[in-house]
């Protein structure tokens, strides 16, 4: 078990829908990653956020949007599903900024668009 | 950007045999991490491995062994008496050391590994 809590685990929606998954840290960790699986794209980064502020964007559509609120926890809205949209979402925690410290991935939350 | 390049989509090992895993990187930077990730079929992402560039010697983990020649910007992945339970995808990934994109992961395609009795 890593510590880091994604929610929920499966997830079957209709295109044109809005859903919002949840991450919570390991306990005390300040940042938190977010990531996409896909078969066309692979392991994609999506967003980082440390200490409830936005650090660094990658391939993220603008129909997505994240946040990490006072208690560390974060969330990943994805709104105006497409097909495409369906993928493995993984977010990962660690302490802090420095790139010595390890990831540790949550088990992921599996987004079906039908 | 970085770049990672895994060129073997699958490879098939016999149990305890030894197979190696092939990764290649592209970076201009001199500060980074290596790292190789096992996800069996639970989806759960498995840290195997870590190197670290500045280091010169090469990271081993039980098993697990890497082969990091950094001027070749090559970091193969070495599993020694395979067992059935490493049957996995295997995704090797860089991460800077510094700069805006501290701490972001860059993945390659992934391998996937067969274990057979």
């Amino acid at each position: 078990d890593s510590g880091v809590t994604q929610t929920p685990k499966h997830l079957i929606t209709a295109t044109g829908q809005r859903v919002t998954l949840r991450c919570s840290p390991r306990s005390g960790d300040l940042s938190v990653y977010w990531y996409q699986q896909s078969l066309d794209q692979g392991l994609q980064f999506l967003i980082h956020y440390y200490n409830g502020e936005e650090r660094a964007k990658g391939n993220i559509l603008e129909r997505f949007s994240a946040q990490q609120f006072p208690d560390l926890h974060s969330e990943l809205n994805l709104s105006s599903l497409e097909l495409g949209d369906s993928a493995l979402y993984f977010c990962a925690s660690t302490p802090g900024l420095t790139g010595t410290e390890k990831l540790f991935f949550g088990s992921g939350t599996q987004l079906s668009v039908l | 950007a970085q770049t990672v390049t895994q060129s073997q989509p699958e490879m098939s090992v016999q149990e305890a045999e030894t197979v190696t895993l092939s990764c290649t990187y592209d970076t201009s930077e001199s500060d980074y991490y290596l790292f190789w990730y096992k996800q069996p079929p639970s989806r759960q992402m498995i840290l195997v491995i870590r190197q670290e560039a500045y280091k010169q010697q090469n990271a081993t983990e039980n098993r697990f062994s890497v082969n990091f020649q950094k001027a070749a910007k090559s970091f193969s992945l070495k599993i020694s008496d395979s067992q059935l339970g490493d049957a996995a995808m295997y995704f090797c990934a860089y991460r800077s050391g510094r700069g805006s994109t501290l701490g972001r992961l860059y993945f390659g395609r992934g391998t996937q590994l067969t274990v057979w009795p």
